[in-house]
């Protein structure tokens, strides 16, 4: 019930094109979800976060959308440029349990 | 604003040995977590420090330890090293709550067990 899971696990876009990574999680006393972005020999860095009091939040060509019924939450990325390319991880965390959960990442290649 | 730092950045170890990492967080970051990534595994919760004491800790065997000092530095040890434990180990700070607020990760250090 504390895992938050992540798909694909690997995806490939053209350049141009929008890039979407799924995450669904079981515990609904989860109510902050942000995603990291990880280059290649650097840390994790975070990109953008949203509570469950908002549907969607955007932050640039960024989107996080917030399906609260269902569960899940996805990152969109519109325009997706090859500097992009990078691994994502969604996470969770709730306000009894200081603990961030991760999800397994995704390894995005955005093809020129 | 400096970064968080991580020392060394690069340690060989043989099995059987023990190593220490060690982390500086960012000026004024009372928090600092400590996480294991590999390519087939992600990224791994190790424990989290707060103001010297922790507060969480992940599913890892008892040879790997922490501790964090006054001043917020924090160090992680592992003993009776194992090849399995070649990974990267990362270090993040952050202001409160590490789950609740943004995490600044440092660059990490590669840890290779031959």
């Amino acid at each position: 019930q504390q895992q938050v899971k992540q798909s694909p696990q690997s995806l490939i876009v053209q350049k141009g094109g929008i890039s979407i990574i799924n995450c669904a999680y079981e515990n609904t006393a989860f109510d902050y979800f942000p995603w990291y972005q990880q280059f290649p020999g650097k840390g994790p860095a975070l990109l953008i976060a949203i509570r469950p009091d908002v549907s969607e939040k955007k932050e640039g060509r960024f989107t996080i959308s917030f399906n609260k019924s269902a569960k899940q939450f996805s990152l969109h990325i519109m325009d997706s440029q090859p500097g992009d390319s990078a691994t994502y991880f969604c996470a969770a965390s709730m306000y009894s349990n200081y603990q961030l959960i991760w999800g397994a990442g995704t390894k995005l290649i955005i093809k020129p | 604003k400096a970064g968080v730092t991580q020392t060394p950045r690069y340690l060989i170890k043989t099995r059987g040995q023990q190593v220490t990492l060690s982390c500086s967080p960012i000026s004024g970051h009372r928090s600092v977590s400590w996480y294991q990534q590999t390519p087939g595994q992600g990224l791994q919760f190790l424990f989290e420090y707060f103001s010297e004491t922790q507060r969480n800790k992940g599913n890892f065997p008892g040879r790997f330890s922490g501790r964090q000092f006054s001043n917020s530095r924090s160090e992680m040890n592992v003993s009776t090293l194992e090849l399995g434990d070649s990974a990267l180990y990362l270090c993040a700070s952050s202001l409160g709550t590490s789950g609740r607020g943004e995490q600044f990760f440092g660059p990490g250090t590669r840890l290779t067990v031959l």
